[in-house]
């Protein structure tokens, strides 16, 4: 058991500009989140998945952002045209819904600045 | 809709000292409560977890929390603080293990010589 990685660790990028962060979950996990957590706040949930299924999407998640887990493995956040209210730390979690009692592991983040 | 308190943004303590960090939830049904550390710049690590049983639970690097449905809190404890516990804490509520999760706004604890 590897635990959730993210790629990068660390994104600057100008506005305007869009970036993409992979995330990769524990292997045998088939739940995927997205939160986000801005400065002195706790995480708030964006997105999840159910193997390749997006199954819930928060009201945070404007369209400039889009998520995807093409084969239930790895997902990607896509952020368009990104804007300095956008600069946050980007954290993906994992679990499984096969285990009654199972918690959601936390990837290290990927802390966005946006210029 | 389902929310977590955290009364205390900033909390010192002294080194050798005990440790009760404060936690308030809102949530309709049986609730799923998590406490996460987070050191600076990490992604958030589980310390404990309260689904069901027995309302004294036990987590990692010595710490414990217990669940009080009638005041709806879940405080964190430990009985001697070490200078490596300096760190945010985050207090979470689901409706399973696998839920999605709400987050308090987390309680920074400075441990002091």
């Amino acid at each position: 058991d590897t635990g959730v990685s993210q790629d990068p660790r660390h994104k600057i990028t100008k506005r305007g500009q869009n970036v993409t962060f992979r995330c990769d979950p524990i292997s045998e996990h088939n739940r995927l989140y997205w939160y986000r957590q801005t400065l002195g706040q706790g995480p708030e949930f964006l997105t999840y998945f159910q193997n390749e299924a997006q199954l819930e999407k928060s009201r945070l998640l404007s369209d400039r952002f889009s998520a995807e887990r093409p084969k239930g493995s790895f997902s990607t956040l896509e952020i368009q045209r990104t804007e300095q209210g956008d600069s946050a730390m980007y954290l993906c979690a994992s679990s499984s819904d096969s285990i009654s009692y199972n918690e959601q592991f936390f990837g290290p983040g990927t802390r966005l600045t946006v210029l | 809709a389902q929310s977590v308190t955290q009364p205390d943004i900033h909390i010192t303590v002294s080194e050798g000292a005990s440790l009760e960090l404060r936690c308030n939830y809102s949530y309709g049904a049986t609730p799923y409560l998590f406490w996460y550390v987070q050191s600076p710049g990490q992604g958030l690590q589980l310390l404990l977890k309260y689904f069901s049983g027995d309302t004294l639970v036990q987590g990692i690097k010595g710490f414990e929390a217990e669940f009080k449905r009638s005041q709806s809190s879940f405080n964190l404890r430990k009985p001697s603080v070490h200078w490596s516990d300096a760190a945010e804490y985050f207090c979470a509520v689901g409706n399973s293990g696998y839920s999605t999760l709400t987050f308090g706004k987390g309680t920074m604890l400075l441990v002091s010589p």
